[in-house]
């Protein structure tokens, strides 16, 4: 059982886009919509932004979204704003009742 | 609202058992409507899921670590428990407890815990 694969950094400016991809196989990502994503700030935590995919749990702001393709998940975050500025991870279902994380990506926002 | 909070020591020996507990409040153990479970974080890098446990007592452990780890719930207490035998240094982590979701998500999470494995 292999971590999800993902950049380690991405950046954008304010109010710009930035799109974070978690690469996994045919056993996780490819195979179940079971793939979610949080958000860690410096010294937090982690908080649940996506679920099922592309859900997002009440209360997270829309310029959250996510989506998915064959092997590969991807979080966009819409309209930078400063306190994007955080850690951010994926996660997969991986079958037989185990699940595996993504190796992280550190957004900032210049 | 549920809330989470690990316990445990701070500091274990090597080869020695790393035990911590979540006391869960906000929420009952007993509802069955989630799993409770166990991640980490070791110093400056990535979350690892250990595994989790239904309030039954079925236990699903992460396989690189199932033969070190023993997860227990106690619905009296409202608690659930992880024991991670022959600790080494590679255990060294931030340790959270976190309710799943049968959305298959990680909905909540305790602050977290760090645990140094160290003579």
């Amino acid at each position: 059982q292999s971590a999800l694969t993902q950049p380690p950094s991405a950046s954008g400016s304010p109010g710009q886009s930035v799109t974070v991809s978690c690469t996994g196989s045919s056993s996780d990502i490819g195979a179940y919509d079971y793939v979610s994503w949080y958000q860690q700030l410096p010294g937090k935590a982690p908080k649940l932004i996506i679920y099922a995919v592309t859900k997002r749990p009440s209360g997270v702001p829309d310029r959250f979204s996510a989506s998915k393709s064959g092997n590969t998940a991807s979080l966009t975050v819409s309209g930078l704003q400063g306190d994007d500025e955080a850690d951010y991870y994926c996660s997969s279902y991986a079958g037989s009742n185990t699940y595996v994380f993504g190796t992280g990506t550190r957004v900032s926002v210049l | 609202q549920v809330q989470l909070q690990e316990s445990g020591p701070g500091l274990v020996r090597p080869s020695q058992t790393l035990s911590l507990t979540c006391t869960v409040s906000g929420a009952s153990l007993s509802s069955g409507k989630f799993y409770w479970s166990w991640i980490r974080q070791p110093p400056g890098k990535g979350l690892e899921w250990i595994g989790y446990i239904y309030h039954s007592g079925s236990a699903y452990y992460n396989p690189s670590l199932k033969s070190r780890i023993t997860m227990s719930v106690d619905v009296t207490k409202n608690q659930f428990s992880l024991n991670l035998t022959f600790a080494t240094a590679a255990d060294t982590a931030v340790y959270y407890c976190s309710r799943f979701d049968y959305s298959d998500s990680f909905d909540s999470w305790g602050q977290g815990t760090l645990v140094t494995v160290s003579s």
